[in-house]
């Protein structure tokens, strides 16, 4: 049973446009969420998080933004650079605080020249 | 200060045999977690250990078990190894095992099984 979907596999976004990559989840006690972007050969790094308790959370050209309601969750980038190119991982994270993170399945992102 | 490092990077094995992939957190971070990267699957969550303890288990059969040492750095091994074993084994670093600790990612290590 995958909690936290990530339903693209891959988007290409022309550079200095948004990228928008979205990310789906069932379990309603999951109150903390964040992005996690992986390049070749390398771990991931940590992008951006966001609490439940708020709606939207930005760091400089990356946005976060949470619909609780349709436990729904987006990451905005604006504008998409080349170095954007990567694979982004969502994750979330359930109130019981000795819970696992559960990872989605990455969407892979390239930006065009 | 250095980041997480996971020794080998990478490794060739056969099935039947065994292994153990090696990793080393950032000094102060007492928290250990491995994950298992394949292409269809994403990142699933293997362990995590804290203080030697481990906290959490993901969904993996006994052939997958780790430990923790007091310096805090972690092993994982891997028994009976499996066509499907193959695949990218990241261990990440945090300070605490609270869930909201950023995690900090090694490179991770790259097993092969034939």
């Amino acid at each position: 049973d995958q909690q936290v979907k990530q339903n693209s596999p891959s988007l290409s976004v022309q550079e200095g446009r948004i990228s928008i990559l979205n990310c789906d989840y069932t379990n309603s006690m999951f109150d903390y969420f964040l992005w996690y972007k992986k390049y070749p050969a390398e771990g991931p790094t940590f992008l951006i998080s966001i609490s439940s308790i708020k709606d939207k959370n930005e760091d400089g050209r990356f946005t976060v933004f949470l619909n609780k309601s349709a436990k729904h969750l987006s990451l905005h980038i604006v504008p998409s650079q080349p170095g954007d190119s990567a694979v982004y991982f969502c994750a979330a994270s359930p109130g019981n605080r000795d819970d696992k993170i559960i990872f989605g399945k990455g969407t892979r992102l390239h930006i065009l020249p | 200060k250095a980041g997480v490092t996971q020794t080998p990077r990478y490794l060739i094995k056969t099935r039947g045999q065994q292994v153990t992939l090696s990793c080393s957190p950032i000094s102060g971070h007492r928290s250990v977690s491995w994950y298992q990267q394949t292409p269809g699957q994403g990142l699933q969550f293997l362990f995590e250990y804290f203080s030697e303890t481990q906290r959490n288990k993901g969904n993996f059969p006994g052939r997958f078990s780790g430990r923790q040492f007091s310096n805090s750095r972690s092993e994982m091994n891997v028994s009976t190894l499996e066509l499907g074993d193959s695949a990218l084994y990241l261990c990440a670093s945090s300070l605490a095992i609270s869930k909201h600790n950023e995690q900090f990612f090694g490179p991770g290590t790259r097993l092969t099984v034939l």
